[in-house]
């Protein structure tokens, strides 16, 4: 089945100690999200990417990096996690912008 | 910026209760989703519906452009549509969905 997939699903990371999230598409989708879901809250978008074209929300902190190598992956960096970065990271993607989005079962950071 | 407001916040039903939730926004709507949050955290989409009216199985959903609204009804509810239900809206195809706030439901036995 076509899907959209994260690893890992659980990641207990330091204080200041980078971290790589990792997502992958098999749905062939051009557009790739990147949303920070903390506990009670609405998912808050970080990024996308729109094939090759990165696109960054304005608000986004500096500590946010993302990859797209390909089609089919999308990474997540945290140069230097802080406590307030500890939340769920969710993927998810679209055929085209405006489309209808698939999210992967997410990833929930930890931050000691 | 594009407002979503749901409501309620919270709502606990019997089974076998029907329930409706509703979204408004305050812009003008191209894009138009209700997705479901189960408790392991997976966001399902469940209608792409900036207009008109959808069903799938048990759900409906029913998006009023003109009257900036959107309402998504749950029948014959059971134990597993315990969740979130997120309405997220977006006023093109070139700019990002905006989540509410989500309704947090809960099917009792």
């Amino acid at each position: 089945d076509a899907m959209v997939i994260q690893n890992p699903r659980y990641q207990v990371t330091q204080f200041g100690k980078p971290v790589t999230l990792s997502c992958s598409q098999t749905l062939n989708h051009n557009v790739m999200y990147w949303y920070q879901q903390k506990s009670s809250q609405a998912p808050k978008l970080l990024f996308h990417y729109y094939d090759k074209d990165f696109n960054n929300e304005a608000d986004t902190p500096d500590n946010f990096q993302s990859r797209r190598p390909n089609t089919s992956f999308c990474f997540l960096d945290i140069r230097s996690p802080g406590l307030g970065d500890a939340a769920m990271y969710l993927c998810a993607t679209s055929r085209e912008g405006g489309a209808t989005q698939y999210f992967g079962p997410g990833t929930r950071l930890t931050v000691l | 910026g594009i407002q979503v407001e749901q409501s309620p916040p919270d709502l606990i039903l019997q089974e076998g209760a029907n329930s409706t939730l509703r979204c408004n926004f305050s812009d003008s709507v191209n894009n138009l989703q209700w997705f479901h949050q189960n408790p392991w955290g997976q966001l399902i989409n469940l209608f792409y519906i900036p207009s008109g009216t959808k069903q799938n199985g048990r759900l409906s959903a029913t998006t009023v452009a003109t009257e900036r609204y959107s309402l998504l009804y749950i029948s014959s509810s059971q134990t597993t549509d315990s969740g979130v239900y997120f309405c997220a809206e977006a006023n093109s195809g070139n700019t990002p969905l905006v989540f509410g706030k989500g309704t947090r439901l809960s099917v009792i036995a």
